[in-house]
């Protein structure tokens, strides 16, 4: 079957570093999408990767590895306001369809 | 750009009644998704319609259905209402459905509850 882990919650630090973990096992690959969803908000678009490496936009980084199912989305000098939900979501081969993670909670404290 | 609308916002139905949600996507996109969300659940897709066509479906019974129309825009409806079918529905349009770069844009979601 097809499958995207995340850690449920974190908690971090205002000022700190924080990285969310993104595990996925999917038939097929076409590029790895991470998304941020604020309470009683829609998701917004934070970053795609669909080739190995490191890809950084600002205070967030996301870093894939498809040799290793694996993605993290890397948030630093961490504020108030990134206190979300993260949303990992993989497109295989199926359709185009996207699969998504259950999210990741993260609570910002000061 | 106006982004992607939904209405209503807030509903509350109760067990056995049928609901329509609506979806008006983003002007251009041609691709929309529905998704239903639950706590500790994620994002479930429920299916996605281009061009008037249903494309992909997800693993949700007959009771959820959709629609949509010559403009794009999207309506999808539950039959027979369920307690476990109390959740935030969410639309994502998308200018297209075949490329792999194809960010999808929310809209705020659809709060049902059943009682």
């Amino acid at each position: 079957g097809q499958n995207i882990d995340q850690p449920t919650e974190m908690t971090a630090t205002e000022g700190a570093i924080v990285q969310i973990n993104c595990t996925y096992q999917t038939s097929g690959f076409n590029g790895l999408f991470w998304y941020q969803q604020h309470a009683g908000e829609a998701p917004t678009f934070l970053s795609y990767n669909v080739l190995d490496g490191l890809e950084e936009k600002g205070r967030f980084s996301s870093f894939l590895s498809r040799s290793k199912g694996y993605s993290y989305l890397l948030l630093k000098e961490l504020q108030m306001k990134d206190s979300a939900s993260y949303l990992c979501a993989v497109r295989g081969n199926s359709n185009y369809q996207l699969i998504w993670g259950a999210g990741t909670k993260l609570i910002i404290k000061p | 750009k106006a982004g992607v609308t939904q209405t209503p916002r807030y509903l509350i139905k109760t067990r056995g009644q049928q609901v329509t949600l609506s979806c008006s996507p983003i002007s251009g996109h041609r691709s929309v998704s529905w998704y239903q969300q639950t706590p500790g659940q994620g994002l479930q897709f429920l299916f996605e319609y281009f061009s008037e066509t249903q494309r992909n479906k997800g693993n949700f019974p007959g009771r959820f259905s959709g629609r949509q129309f010559s403009n794009s825009r999207s309506e999808m409806n539950v039959s027979t209402l369920e307690l476990g079918d109390s959740a935030l529905y969410l639309c994502a349009s998308s200018l297209s459905r075949t490329e792999l770069y194809n960010e999808q844009f929310f809209g705020p979601g659809t709060r049902l509850t059943v009682l």
